[in-house]
């Protein structure tokens, strides 16, 4: 059974870099069927995408957050990562991590059980 | 705002059937074959419904169906049940650069 787990701190100051990690089991991350992504939901409100990272190391990423997300992929841990530079009190959220089917995208059929990041000075 | 519009409340009564639409544009839902739909419960992670308009993962039940017409895809749900209450989201692929975009929800209430 695939399992993804998001860790990270979990109160960012204004203007830092928020930076979380996706730490995958039972499952490869280096397997080339997935792409492995990023989601997020604002308190009270709906998901928003910020992007994913396939096992290669390209990338995709939500273009109103494009300037600020970084996610990077370390296959000898089974992990991967986001960044996301200069945070405002309007990136605080539960950031989920999710796979996807290559084939089938967009269908996040495994996901991580969230980890709320607040900003806050 | 979203890119896919939802209304914001559905309600049913137990063993009724209930349908949330999902509209977008000739970008995302009316071109592409790719819509999926999640369930969220509160305090949990989504959970995959429907994938690929109409498509149900192994272990979902078959009250639940997807559908799609020009640019607005459907969710419908049969022999609504109580645990059926919870948040529906729509999402689609919306091409090379924007990829992917979500539906703002749907709050469904089982009376």
């Amino acid at each position: 059974q695939v399992q993804l787990q998001e860790s990270g701190p979990g109160l960012v100051k204004p203007s830092e870099t928020l930076s979380l990690t996706c730490t995958v089991s039972g499952g490869s991350v280096s397997s080339g069927s997935y792409y492995w992504s990023w989601i997020r939901q604002p308190p009270g409100k709906g998901l928003e995408w910020i992007g994913y990272i396939y096992y290669s190391g390209s990338t995709n990423y939500n273009p109103s957050l494009k300037s600020r997300v970084t996610i990077s992929v370390d296959t000898s841990k089974n992990q991967f990562s986001l960044k996301l530079s200069s945070v405002t009190a309007a990136d605080t959220a539960v950031y989920y991590c999710a796979r996807d089917p290559l084939e089938d995208q967009p269908a996040f059929d495994y996901w991580g059980q969230g980890t709320l990041v607040t900003v806050s000075s | 705002q979203s890119a896919l519009t939802q209304p914001a409340s559905v309600s049913g009564s137990p063993g009724q059937s209930i349908t949330i639409s999902c509209t977008g544009t000739s970008s995302d839902v009316g071109n592409y074959n790719l819509v999926s739909w999640y369930q969220q419960h509160p305090g949990k992670a989504p959970k995959l419904m429907i994938y690929e308009v109409s498509k149900r993962p192994s272990g979902v039940s078959n009250r639940f169906s997807g559908s799609k017409s020009g640019n607005t895809a459907s969710l419908t749900i049969s022999g609504l049940q109580a645990e059926d209450e919870a948040d529906y989201y729509c999402c689609s692929y919306a091409g090379s650069s924007t990829v992917v975009v979500f539906g703002g929800g749907t709050k469904l209430t089982v009376l």
